[in-house]
């Protein structure tokens, strides 16, 4: 089984306005970390937000929240205001393990285009 | 700010040979990893090192092989490439200390062809 699922391939929003992008996955850990990242198209892998699977508030960083439903394992990325310059591809992550475990997985991606 | 180098953007090898992929990061950071990234599968993790000299396989080891003797440096090997392994290589750094453990920091990849 997929530890991490992102469904959608591509994705297109109006600049300005607010997207989700989904994520799903599966753990029988109770800790674990699931994380955002943007690739641009220059490739350098940057990190945007991260959600402790303790943390009871959903993590924010700027534009950038992540609604977090534990029950559903469901971490879906939620950018704001989408500006021309968050054209890039999005991957989901998810550590198990504690802090030295090296089950770290990531999702297949979503390619995000932001449309002036 | 962290910063993690590779040490080729772009590299063309031929069928056979051998491929040495070097890392290092600047931040004293005990963990450093090595994915390959293929389209439609996203990243894949080949090898984890938590320390010197330590490392553990991740999900595709198979045909690669790791070093790790100095803290700040950490490379794959591709002992006898073939043309399955072109792929983009991701090197990536983590801190078991900091605030936020469980964030990694990415270099900028290297594109490996095969012929």
């Amino acid at each position: 089984a997929q530890k991490i699922t992102q469904t959608q391939p591509g994705m297109f929003v109006q600049e300005k306005e607010a997207v989700t992008l989904d994520c799903t996955y599966d753990t029988s850990d109770q800790s674990y970390g699931l994380f955002w990242y943007k690739q641009p198209s220059s490739g350098e892998m940057i990190f945007l937000i991260y959600q402790g699977s303790y943390d009871e508030q959903n993590a924010t960083e700027g534009r950038y929240s992540l609604n977090f439903q534990k029950a559903r394992k469901s971490a879906n990325l939620v950018i704001s205001a989408s500006q021309l310059g968050d054209s890039a591809m999005y991957f989901c992550a998810m550590r198990e393990g504690g802090w030295t475990g090296n089950q770290f997985y990531f999702g297949t991606g979503t390619s995000l285009t932001v449309i002036p | 700010d962290v910063k993690v180098t590779q040490s080729s953007r772009y590299l063309v090898k031929r069928t056979g040979e051998k491929v040495f992929l070097e890392c290092v990061q600047d931040m004293d950071h005990e963990n450093m990893f090595w994915y390959r990234q293929d389209p439609g599968l996203g990243l894949r993790l080949i090898y984890f090192s938590y320390d010197v000299k330590m490392k553990e396989k991740g999900d595709i080891p198979e045909g690669y092989s790791v070093s790790r003797e100095k803290k700040e440096r950490f490379s794959l090997i591709l002992e006898s490439a073939s043309t399955n392994q072109t792929s983009m290589y991701l090197c990536a750094s983590s801190s078991r200390d900091s605030v936020r453990p469980y964030e990694q920091y990415f270099g900028p990849g290297t594109r490996l062809t095969v012929t």
